[in-house]
């Protein structure tokens, strides 16, 4: 089974600049997460969407951070402008009926 | 505020001994808690879990021990070997909230051959 897939896995950009993630889940898992993990700390739940509708997105920065899963599978998460503490490995995850949450390998954000 | 933390940021064990990775929570009523392991540039992956009506749960050389008078949960590697270097994290899994994660800060075990 193909597990939850994320792309760049790497970005470098200047402050005020704007970056986009991008996150496919496993296939069939309606649940989908993102989260912020800074260098040092665990994972921080930015947004929760249940198929294409937002359940929880209330850690989401939202004068600069948006999300959108706009067909219930594929999501994009999107920092517009970025500032220097905006880096960080973004985490895409995404869970079975049963609960058990799955997640990609990271998008690693440099903003210089 | 309600927390997830470690006792320890780091932790350095032989290979072939037992490792101990501790872990306490602040909330009382949180009742569901998982331990995940992250490798350099991989995102955590499920160790083992355990729910607030158990004490103890035994995976493949885990042990996952929860103390809830105390506050406090632990996970015990048997025979500590060089794959198990990683960060691990104890994570409380608000099941009521979607099953939203909230993740302590890690610790970094170190296996030396």
């Amino acid at each position: 089974e193909a597990g939850v897939a994320q792309s760049p896995r790497y970005k470098i950009i200047e402050k005020r600049q704007s970056v986009a993630f991008w996150c496919n889940p496993i296939s069939g898992h309606a649940t989908l997460y993102w989260y912020q993990q800074i260098l040092g700390q665990g994972p921080k739940l930015l947004i929760q969407f249940q198929n294409n509708g937002v359940v929880d997105d209330s850690q989401l920065p939202k004068d600069r951070f948006s999300a959108e899963r706009l067909k219930g599978v594929d999501s994009t998460l999107k920092i517009q402008p970025a500032k220097l503490e905006d880096s960080a490995v973004y985490l895409c995850a995404s869970r079975t009926p049963e609960g058990e949450q799955f997640f990609g390998p990271g998008t690693r954000l440099t903003v210089l | 505020g309600e927390s997830v933390g470690l006792h320890l940021p780091t932790l350095s064990v032989q290979e072939g001994d037992n490792s101990i990775i501790n872990c306490a929570y602040s909330n009382s009523a949180s009742d569901y808690f998982i331990w995940y392991k992250q490798e350099s540039g991989k995102g955590p992956q499920f160790i083992i879990d355990i729910r607030s009506n158990m004490d103890k749960r035994q995976g493949q050389r885990v042990t996952v021990l929860l103390n809830k008078t105390v506050k406090h949960l632990s996970l015990q590697i048997a025979a500590t070997q060089p794959g198990d270097s990683a960060v691990y994290f104890c994570a409380e899994n608000r099941w009521n909230q979607g099953g939203k994660l909230i993740f302590g800060q890690g610790t970094e075990l170190s296996v030396k051959p």
